[in-house]
Formats: structure tokens, C-alpha cells, sequence
């Protein structure tokens, strides 16, 4: 089973509001990501945690604050986000580690997110 | 530093011939290297990956990749393209110089598959 859930699948929101997407995985793996795509261009990277502690912030802005509460999951907060934030936010998961096949990573099908 | 090369940003074929996705890499070290495939308004599905196993790679959906080193090649071929294959396809290198295998992305190939 290599299955990863991102809820809600939809989101749209007003530039004032507070809401948060939400990843699960369970396959036992210890990295977790969060990516953000824009229409036509690969996917970019925001975030990493390994074994729940955040391990690569990619200078994202504040607005947006992961959150990791067990090894399953993984949130990520969004707070006065801009119309230019609108895009596909996408999880993603591996094993962890640094040899090939440990760092093998797995999507979620992603939040589309429209901020207004 | 690593790095992927995507040859072709759009390909058309029609349904029954072959399929052929081109990438060229750049890595200092033993990479790996991925196939990933996004559907419209999809996630990501892994469709083959490269590990320093063997250099022949038989994915899903009857795609596979060859790994050259000679020519840093991993183009990703199937036989005989399906409608359902029309979709974005991103070949991946995992940046071995990171701590975590980050991934850096080609810019991607869109596939279209003519009746």
C-alpha cells in the first residue's frame, strides 16, 4: 500500500481566514513533505520533516506553518494567505534515510486551493 | 550540483504507436532517478525509479526506462500509447547532496495521445 490522504481536496478561502490542509500517511514512513504546484510547473519545495521534527524550510513564508503531530500525520496551517498562493498543494511521503530506495517518495493526490 | 533536463516540453502521438520521453541528467554521484506522472488535477504517481540496480526499468502501465550513463540518459519509452496515458510526466533526480533525497523536478512533458 503506498497511499497518501490530503482533505480537503478542495479549499477556497478569503485572505483573512485561518484553515489548514491535512496529509495522513500509513506506511510506516518517517519523512514527510509538503510541495506547492503552480498550473504547468513542477511541483516546488516548502517543507520537510524526518521523524517529526522539521528539517527544511524552504524560506516559506509565515503565513504558511507546518505542523507534524505524530509520525502519521502531517498539517499544514495557513493564515492571511495572498491570491498568488492559490495553487495545487500536494504531500508527499518516503521511508526516510539517505540510500535510494529510502528516500522513494509518494504523493497524495493534493488540496486545490483558491484564495480570494 | 544536480540536475534534470527535460528534452521535450510537449509530445502528441497517436493511440497504438510508440512513446518516447526524453531526459538528460546531471549528478556528481550514483543517482536515482524517478518517472512520475501527474493526470489532470491529480497528484503525482511514481512510475518507475533508477536505484544503481539494474539499468533496465520496467514500470507501470507498461512504461520503462533505460539508464545510460555514457550519455547521463533515462528516457522513458512504452510500445504502444494508450488514451488514458495522455498526462504530464516529470522525470526526477534525488539531490544526493541534500540530507533528505530532495528531489529536483525536469520541467515536465506534456503527452497527448491522438485517436
Amino acid at each position: 500500500d503506498t497511499e497518501v490522504t490530503q482533505t480537503p481536496k478542495h479549499l477556497v478561502m478569503g485572505m483573512t481566514n485561518k484553515k489548514s490542509l491535512k496529509c495522513e500517511q500509513h506506511m510506516g514512513h518517517r519523512a514527510m513533505y509538503w510541495y506547492k504546484q503552480k498550473a504547468k510547473k513542477p511541483p516546488e519545495l516548502m517543507f520537510v520533516y524526518s521523524y517529526e521534527k522539521l528539517s527544511i524550510n524552504e524560506s516559506v513564508p509565515s503565513r504558511f506553518s507546518p505542523e507534524c503531530p505524530n509520525s502519521s500525520l502531517l498539517n499544514l496551517h495557513l493564515h492571511a494567505l495572498q491570491p498568488e498562493d492559490s495553487a495545487l498543494y500536494l504531500c508527499a511521503s518516503s521511508l526516510g534515510g539517505t540510500s535510494g530506495i529510502l528516500y522513494t517518495q509518494y504523493f497524495g493526490p493534493g488540496t486545490r486551493l483558491t484564495v480570494l | 550540483a544536480q540536475s534534470v533536463t527535460q528534452l521535450d516540453s510537449h509530445v502528441s502521438v497517436s493511440e497504438g504507436t510508440p512513446v518516447l520521453l526524453r531526459c538528460n541528467y546531471s549528478s556528481s554521484y550514483s543517482p536515482s532517478l524517478f518517472w512520475y506522472v501527474q493526470h489532470p488535477n491529480k497528484g503525482l504517481q511514481l512510475l518507475l525509479k533508477y536505484t544503481s540496480a539494474a539499468t533496465l526499468v520496467k514500470g507501470i502501465n507498461g512504461f520503462e526506462a533505460e539508464f545510460k550513463k555514457s550519455e547521463t540518459s533515462f528516457h522513458l519509452t512504452k510500445p504502444s500509447a494508450h488514451m488514458s496515458d495522455a498526462a504530464e510526466y516529470f522525470c526526477v533526480v534525488s539531490d544526493l547532496e541534500g540530507s533528505q533525497g530532495n528531489l529536483i523536478f525536469g520541467k515536465g512533458t506534456k503527452l497527448s495521445v491522438k485517436p
